[in-house]
């Protein structure tokens, strides 16, 4: 079955406290991307990758970092979480022509830091 | 800057009602445009998209877009809307000087169906 997934699906953790959400894809996508939603913004991108070693920012990219070493993965890295990170996260991928052809999302991880 | 503004917050409409939810983009450039849906409790799915060609758009679940250009618009529209439809809906354009790899988001409508 084609799919995103992602890892925790919650997270509850303190200031400061480095933490890792594992994204992957089983389609062979080349584009993947990460989001962040909350009331009222809809989704604002964090930080998206065209391929393998490619990854340039979205949006809203202080205070996250990421990495693409292999082509199914796509970690998202808080180094130091702060409260205002708190939010739901959306991992995403898609194959790409001249760009996104569309994207499939990941289930979510809602992340809580106190 | 590059932005996607959608026309309303929240809709609710009765059963066989229709629907037409408004898109604006900001961007001087080409743009691939996308409509999603989310499902209460559910991710994003994709409902259509466009490239290129034919400014109407046929998506899933009896749903079509217009792409009309000279308005930087993109308004969703359904002639007669379903419970099932209560949900979330976002437009998102993917911008870029090269390639069309940056999305950018609406902040959503979300839509309420009465039976």
């Amino acid at each position: 079955e084609a799919q995103v997934t992602q890892n925790p699906r919650y997270l509850i953790t303190v200031t400061g406290k480095k933490l890792t959400v594992t994204c992957s894809q089983n389609m062979n996508h080349e584009y993947m991307s990460w989001y962040r939603q909350d009331p009222g913004l809809g989704l604002r991108q964090i930080y998206y990758s065209m391929n393998v070693e490619v990854t340039d920012k979205g949006d809203v990219p202080e205070g996250y970092k990421v990495s693409r070493k292999e082509k199914r993965n796509f970690p998202l890295i808080l180094e130091s979480p702060s409260p205002n990170q708190t939010s739901l996260y959306f991992c995403a991928s898609s194959a790409r022509l001249a760009g996104i052809v569309e994207q499939y999302f990941g289930p979510g991880t809602r992340l809580t830091v106190t | 800057a590059q932005s996607v503004s959608q026309h309303n917050h929240h809709v609710i409409l009765s059963e066989a009602a229709s629907l037409e939810l408004g898109c604006n983009y900001s961007y001087g450039g080409t743009v691939n445009l996308f409509w999603y849906v989310q499902y209460p409790g559910q991710h994003l799915q994709l409902l259509l998209k466009y490239f290129s060609g034919d400014p109407l758009v046929k998506g899933i679940k009896g749903f079509e877009a217009e792409f009309i250009k000279s308005k930087f618009s993109f308004n969703l529209r359904k002639p007669s809307v379903q419970w099932s439809d209560t949900a979330e809906y976002f437009c998102a354009a993917a911008v870029g000087r090269t390639s069309y790899d940056k999305v950018i988001f609406g902040p959503g409508t979300s839509l309420s169906v009465i039976p």
